[in-house]
């Protein structure tokens, strides 16, 4: 248990769906992070969070959007995916932004689209 | 281009041998470096992480990396696998510069035979 919980953690939804997945952390972190894990991919860096404001968005596609309500929860909103999108949705925390502090990872969401 | 590399996709091992898993990175500057571990159906956790000073660093579950400059590595060993050490592992890199955006390496598989 690290601290970091993801919600749900497994999620089937077809193509024209609407879902969110849900990221809660309780260590007083002030950064949070979506990563997407891919099969044979390296971990992608989707969004970055730092006092609930977005600070890094790596190009990905706008059927993804997240939000950040308060500095402990963050969501990924979903809508019209691609089986493509199928992959190991992880969330992370930090203390901060500084190169020195760790990730904290939560056991992901393993989403699944058809 | 910037990057990290782990050149072992899988490595196997007996229970009770040696490990040693590579993890190579092309910056400019010495960046942050870390290894994370990632058990099947789990995020990732941190085993060890170097920033300065002493180059060969301790980490959980009695891992060990050491940095070297001159190859630019941060090798990852244990002197004796457990049978529970079969996982994925992750070099992660924080760029020299900047705040923290980890590039993570494709990963190593770790399979080991009883």
């Amino acid at each position: 248990e690290t601290g970091v919980t993801q919600t749900p953690r497994h999620l089937v939804m077809g193509m024209t769906n609407k879902k969110s997945l849900k990221c809660e952390q309780h260590l007083g972190h002030n950064a949070m992070y979506w990563y997407k894990q891919s099969a044979k991919k390296p971990l992608e860096l989707m969004f970055v969070y730092s006092l609930e404001e977005r600070v890094e968005n790596n190009s990905v596609p706008s059927r993804f959007s997240p939000e950040c309500p308060n500095s402990s929860h963050l969501f990924l909103h979903l809508h019209t995916l691609q089986p493509e999108d199928s992959a190991l949705y992880l969330c992370a925390s930090s203390q901060d932004r500084s190169r020195s502090t760790e990730a904290f990872f939560g056991q992901g969401t393993r989403l699944t689209v058809v | 281009a910037q990057s990290v590399t782990q050149p072992d996709i899988h490595i196997t091992v007996s229970e009770g041998a040696s490990l040693e898993l590579r993890c190579n990175y092309s910056y400019g500057a010495t960046p942050y470096l870390f290894w994370y571990v990632q058990s099947p159906g789990q995020g990732l956790q941190l085993l060890l992480k170097y920033f300065s000073g002493d180059t060969l660093v301790q980490g959980i579950k009695g891992f060990e990396a050491e940095f070297k400059r001159s190859q630019s590595s941060f090798n990852l060993r244990k002197p004796s696998v457990h049978w529970s050490d079969a996982a994925e592992y992750f070099c992660a890199v924080v760029p020299p510069g900047g705040s923290y955006i980890p590039t993570f390496g494709r990963g190593t598989s770790l399979i080991v035979h009883p």
